[in-house]
């Protein structure tokens, strides 16, 4: 049974747009949430997180949406480019161990 | 340079065989991780060391073996008793905190032959 999950498993979106990414969870012990960006063949690289105390948090063009009482939350990319084309994965943990990852979402940005 | 270096990127086996892959990390942190990711899923945890000479079960942990002798080091085996190997494995690290990232290596993608 999946803890975190990503139910688009694909995502198109005009360059300039926004991108709106989703993820939902289950278990209510999560307390730390952090979206990871992936290229084929690499490993996934940081983008942004937020603790349960917030309810967003925002670093240039990517801000990351929390609501606890729903158990959602989303990353917004504004203004989408190119090269956020990628696979974006949502990832959940209990004060910072055993991280759990959600199955993914490929974003593609079309020029 | 501050890194996760895995090693080999790319790895093909026999069945029966065990292989190693290694994961070193110079960034000084505790906690370590193997991952492994198939086509359309995500990343599921085989194990994670915490510290140390100290090392915990993931959610699939059966035919995977690791050693955590020293820190900057967290190697996995693929056992042949592992049903199904072939795939794209990732090492990560982390500083055990409540709020810190998990920092990844390039990845090793293990074919069985």
């Amino acid at each position: 049974d999946q803890q975190v999950k990503q139910n688009s498993p694909s995502l198109s979106v005009q360059e300039g747009r926004i991108s709106i990414l989703n993820c939902d969870y289950t278990n209510s012990m999560f307390d730390y949430f952090l979206w990871y960006k992936k290229y084929p063949a690499e490993g996934p690289t940081f983008l942004i997180s937020i603790s349960s105390i917030k309810d967003k948090n925002e670093d240039g063009r990517f801000t990351v949406f929390l609501n606890k009482s729903a158990k959602h939350l989303s990353l917004h990319i504004v203004p989408s480019q190119p090269g956020d084309s990628a696979v974006y994965f949502c990832a959940a943990s209990v004060r910072g161990q055993n991280f759990v990852f959600g199955p993914g979402t490929r974003l593609s940005v079309l020029p | 340079d501050g890194g996760i270096t895995q090693s080999p990127k790319y790895l093909f086996r026999k069945e029966g065989q065990n292989v190693t892959l290694s994961c070193e990390q110079n960034l000084n942190h505790d906690a370590m991780y193997w991952y492994r990711q198939d086509p359309g899923q995500g990343l599921r945890l085989i194990y994670y060391s915490q510290i140390v000479n100290d090392f915990q079960k993931g959610d699939i942990a059966e035919g995977y073996s690791v050693s955590r002798e020293k820190k900057e080091s967290f190697p996995l085996t693929v056992t042949s008793a592992q049903k199904n190997p072939t795939a794209f494995y990732l090492c990560a690290s982390g500083r055990a905190s409540a709020t810190g990232e998990l920092f990844f290596g390039e990845g090793s993608r293990l074919t069985v032959l």
